[in-house]
C-alpha cells in the first residue's frame, strides 16, 4: 500500500522562478513528513520536514506546506537555482516506527 | 567527519548467486537501516539493526538478511539472487532516539543481476 504518492515524475522551471513539488498521502497516522533531495551517484540528503500538527515550515528558500483536509503537501523553492536540479522525494515517518515510506520522486530541472 | 560509507559501489552478479553489501555508519551513529531503490521508484525499507539485532523489518523475503557488528557496521546479504533484485541499495545510519528523522544516507551500492 503506497501511502505517499508523487504524481509528477518530472518538472522543469526557469532559474529564478518558483518550483512547486507535490505529494499526496492516504493515511494520517504520521509524526512527520520529510523532503529529501538526491543527486546522481549520491544518497538522499534531508532537506526540510513538517510535523503533522503544523501547516507550514520554512527554511531559507524552501517552504513546505501541509494541507491536512486534502491530504496533500507541497515543497516550494523560491527562487529556483540550477543547483537545485535533482530528484526530490517526499517521505513520511509512521507513528511508532523508525522507517521512512518514500514517494517515487520528482525530477526537478532548473533551466539557467 | 566521515559520513556513511558503503562498499562496493557497483557490482554485477549472476541470477542464483549470493551477494554481501557493506555499510559503515556515520561516526557517533549506532543504528543502521537498509533500503532498496529500484529504477524509477523511491527507496523501500528492508530492515533496521540496532544493538546487533534486527529491530524492524519491511516487506522483503527471507532471502534478504543482515548483520550488525559490535563496531556498528552492517552487512546486507541477499541469497538466490533474482533479476528483480537489481537496484540501488542504500544504507542509512542514525541515533536511536532520532529514529528515521535523523537519517544520514550513504551513496549506495548499485547491484545488477544478470
Amino acid at each position: 500500500d503506497q501511502q505517499v504518492k508523487q504524481n509528477s515524475p518530472s518538472l522543469s522551471v526557469q532559474e529564478g522562478r518558483i518550483s512547486i513539488l507535490n505529494c499526496d498521502y492516504t493515511n494520517s497516522m504520521f509524526d512527520y513528513f520529510l523532503w529529501y533531495k538526491k543527486y546522481p551517484a549520491e544518497g538522499p540528503t534531508f532537506l526540510i520536514s513538517i510535523s503533522s500538527i503544523k501547516d507550514k515550515n520554512e527554511d531559507g528558500r524552501f517552504t513546505v506546506f501541509l494541507n491536512k483536509s486534502a491530504k496533500h503537501l507541497s515543497l516550494h523553492i523560491v527562487p529556483s537555482q540550477p543547483g537545485d536540479s535533482a530528484v526530490y522525494f517526499c517521505a513520511r515517518v509512521q507513528t511508532g516506527a523508525n522507517n521512512l515510506f518514500f514517494g517515487t520522486g520528482t525530477r526537478l530541472t532548473v533551466i539557467p | 567527519d566521515a559520513g556513511v560509507t558503503q562498499s562496493p559501489t557497483h557490482l554485477i552478479k549472476t541470477r542464483g548467486q549470493q551477494v554481501t553489501l557493506r555499510c559503515s555508519p556515520k561516526s557517533g551513529h549506532d543504528t543502521v537501516s537498509w533500503y532498496q531503490q529500484a529504477l524509477g521508484q523511491g527507496p523501500q525499507f528492508i530492515f533496521q539493526y540496532y544493538e546487533e539485532e534486527e529491530r524492524q523489518r519491511g516487506n522483503f523475503p527471507d532471502r534478504f538478511s543482515g548483520h550488525q557488528f559490535p563496531n556498528y557496521s552492517s552487512e546486507l546479504n541477499v541469497n538466490a539472487l533474482l533479476l528483480g533484485d537489481s537496484a540501488l541499495y542504500l544504507c542509512a545510519s542514525s541515533l536511536p532516539h532520532r529514529g528515521a528523522y535523523g537519517y544520514t544516507f550513504g551513496s549506495g551500492t548499485r547491484l545488477t543481476v544478470v
